[in-house]
């Protein structure tokens, strides 16, 4: 079983700025992580994943991840923040003993892109 | 290409009434979820089933809550005498098989119990 956590739960970046969303993770074994956006009034929507291979993750909207073992982290990061970003992003991991799931998410990161 | 669909969309209930959430999963999709998300908190698991079987309610409460997934129909999450803290978004996540990790939600399901 994994755990994650989102140190932040609000981050604001102005327009064109690069995003960084922190989540650090717990685990018992090979870690597999997960990136959510939730829009207000929605239900989330996934954007991306990390099960092996490169540590940079790429996903929809232009968003990517970084998986850094010695830091046991998987931030979340984007070149150039847009204002139709502002949203709430969860980190998740597996929970069960098996398979995906059972997905445990982190308490959520706001972010607010000002124009 | 209908999404995972969920209704009602906001429901309001009296104490000790019985709350009736619905679920369909998006089109091909055998494996729902049930997600709880209280206000300013996260999402919490509830309740995985498949097809006529629950495989992992291990996050559903141990009274009044009850999920079924029939061979036929949506999905029901069903709250007996609902009490203030049953109030929250309801969420409802379908996948074609478990080893993916990707989720594809419903809008949700507000419940408020007055």
């Amino acid at each position: 079983a994994q755990s994650v956590a989102q140190p932040e739960d609000q981050v604001n970046v102005a327009e064109g700025n690069p995003l960084t969303v922190k989540c650090t993770y717990s685990v018992s074994g090979n870690p597999y992580l997960f990136w959510y956006v939730q829009y207000p009034n929605r239900g989330l929507q996934f954007l991306l994943k990390y099960i092996t291979g490169d540590n940079l993750v790429k996903g929809s909207y232009g968003f990517e991840a970084e998986f850094n073992k010695s830091q046991t982290s998987f931030h979340l990061k984007k070149p150039s923040a847009l204002v139709s970003d502002s949203a709430l992003y969860f980190c998740a991991a597996p929970g069960g003993v098996t398979g995906f799931q059972k997905l445990v998410f982190g308490t959520g990161t706001r972010l607010l892109v000002s124009p | 290409n209908a999404g995972v669909m969920q209704n009602p969309r906001h429901l309001v209930r009296r104490r000790g009434q019985e709350a009736r959430l619905r679920c369909s999963p998006m089109k091909g999709h055998s494996h729902v979820y049930w997600y709880r998300q209280l206000p300013e908190e996260g999402l919490k698991f509830m309740v995985y089933l498949q097809k006529e079987n629950i495989i992992d309610e291990s996050g559903m409460p141990k009274e009044r809550f009850s999920a079924e997934f029939p061979k036929e129909g949506p999905s029901i999450l069903r709250i007996q005498q609902v009490v203030r803290g049953d109030s929250a978004a309801y969420f409802c996540a379908s996948s074609q098989g478990s080893d993916t990790g990707e989720l594809f939600f419903g809008e949700g399901s507000r419940l408020t119990v007055l």
